[in-house]
């Protein structure tokens, strides 16, 4: 069970808006930015938001990222067919002194 | 640009030691901004953070496999590596090497990433 509690499932069709969320304590999230990965099965994740709502070069500004209190959310709108794949939250947790990953959640493109 | 490439054998005993090499390119391991990273991801499950290494070498594990882990850094080979002793079956995954950005935590490039499989 992770520390970073995400919905095992979204799914939306083409052009939708969709939102994961990613909730934690005021130990991770509360207290330490949030960072969000795309991961393709067979390939390697790949940064998609660092510091709660940043984007890294070469990412569409489809992809948005919020944080709130002790939750986080990850937001893709004009969602695409390639926009399906696994998405992760993840944190500096201090209680563990180190990086904690949430579950992952399976986005579909319906 | 960074490049990380993963190197090890794909199938390991179990109760033996895995040993994982990391291979950067494209610039210098020597940098305040990154500490360098391991991930895994076992089969039909998610990602799990291993431990990072400072080029100065300075190592933060994670609590569940602290006792078992050892990361390190070469430097003048412009490599860090990942030690995982008594291994089992819960250890086969597919591991990746990262650079870590020290200011936010965030794993921004990424190796390939190699499959172990723990297995006599």
């Amino acid at each position: 069970q992770s520390v970073l509690t995400q919905p095992p499932s979204a799914s939306g069709t083409p052009g939708q808006r969709v939102t994961i969320s990613c909730s934690g304590s005021s130990s991770n999230i509360g207290n330490n930015a949030v960072n969000w990965y795309q991961h393709l099965p067979g390939t390697a994740p790949k940064l998609l938001i660092y510091s709660n709502d940043q984007r890294p070069s070469g990412v569409p500004d489809r992809f948005s990222g919020s944080k709130s209190g002790t939750s986080a959310s990850l937001a893709i709108s004009g969602l695409q067919s390639e926009d399906e794949a696994d998405y992760y939250c993840a944190a500096w947790a201090d209680s563990l002194n180190g990086q904690v990953f949430g579950g992952g959640t399976k986005l579909t493109v319906l | 640009q960074l490049q990380l490439q993963e190197s090890g054998p794909g199938l390991v005993k179990p109760s033996e030691t895995l040993s994982l090499t990391c291979t950067v390119s494209g610039g210098s391991m020597s940098r305040s901004d990154y500490y360098w990273g391991w991930i895994r991801q076992p089969p039909g499950k998610g990602l799990e953070w291993i431990g990072s290494i400072f080029f100065g070498g300075s190592v933060y594990y994670t609590p569940s496999l602290k006792s078992r882990v050892t990361i390190s850094v070469d430097t003048s080979k412009a490599q860090f590596s990942l030690r995982l002793s008594s291994l089992t079956a819960a250890d086969t995954a597919v591991y990746y090497c990262a650079t870590e950005m020290t200011s936010t935590n965030a794993f921004h490039t990424w190796g390939q990433g190699t499959l172990v499989s723990v297995s006599s």
